[in-house]
């Protein structure tokens, strides 16, 4: 099983719609959590964190499920400059700070 | 704003050339990564380091090595490249447990 695994889609959205995508990982030291946005060609870029409480800017919302082990992303009222790749990043705690990449998941909005 | 810089953002080279991909950081973070990204293989971990003059192999570290003399600079080392490393290499950077930033990449062909 990859630790981290995430859907690869596309997810095909018309603008204005709320999607939401998850993110699993299967280490349960796990310590933190990231959701990076990568556009086509560019390097990844940091969208937001994910705290245990759940955390959210602007439309977009990240929460964390720890008994379940996933990590979810929603973006509402989707607009055509989301779409891009969606990287889950998990860290685990303790020894050499590796922090660990899903493979993203690819949103399309569309007009 | 944190800066990681690749010096080298698109080369060409000849199978059997040495290559070397710069990386500088500007935070004074103690981790450093080079990775690669190929089509549908997401991020793969090549090599990282947690300290000056530490490296630890990532997932795929065959036919490469790397070097951080200092603790803003890690470099990247093919010996012989060979055609099935073309690929985008990126570099990044980060405290323990925190975001990770990433280079603007490099996109290396081998002929």
């Amino acid at each position: 099983r990859k630790e981290v695994e995430q859907d690869p889609g596309p997810f095909n959205v018309p603008e204005g719609a709320t999607v939401a995508f998850n993110c699993t990982y299967s280490n349960s030291a796990s310590q933190s959590f990231f959701w990076y946005r990568q556009d086509c060609r560019k390097e990844p870029k940091l969208l937001m964190s994910v705290y245990s409480s759940g955390n959210e800017d602007g439309r977009f919302t990240a929460q964390l499920n720890r008994a379940s082990q996933y990590i979810s992303l929603l973006i509402r009222d989707s607009k055509l400059s989301d779409s891009a790749t969606y990287l889950c990043v998990v860290t685990k705690s303790g020894g050499s700070y590796i922090p660990t990449f899903g493979r993203g998941t690819s949103l399309i909005v569309h007009p | 704003d944190v800066k990681v810089t690749q010096s080298s953002r698109y080369l060409v080279k000849r199978t059997g050339e040495k290559v070397f991909l710069e990386c500088v950081q500007d935070m004074d973070h103690e981790n450093m990564f080079w990775y690669r990204q190929d089509p549908g293989l997401g991020l793969r971990l090549i090599y990282f380091s947690y300290d000056v003059k530490m490296k630890e192999k990532g997932d795929i570290p065959e036919g490469y090595s790397v070097s951080r003399e200092k603790k803003e600079r890690f470099s990247l080392i093919l010996e012989s490249a060979s055609t099935n490393q073309t690929s985008m290499y990126l570099c990044a950077s980060s405290f323990s447990g925190n975001t990770i930033y990433f280079g603007e990449g490099s996109w290396l062909t081998v002929v």
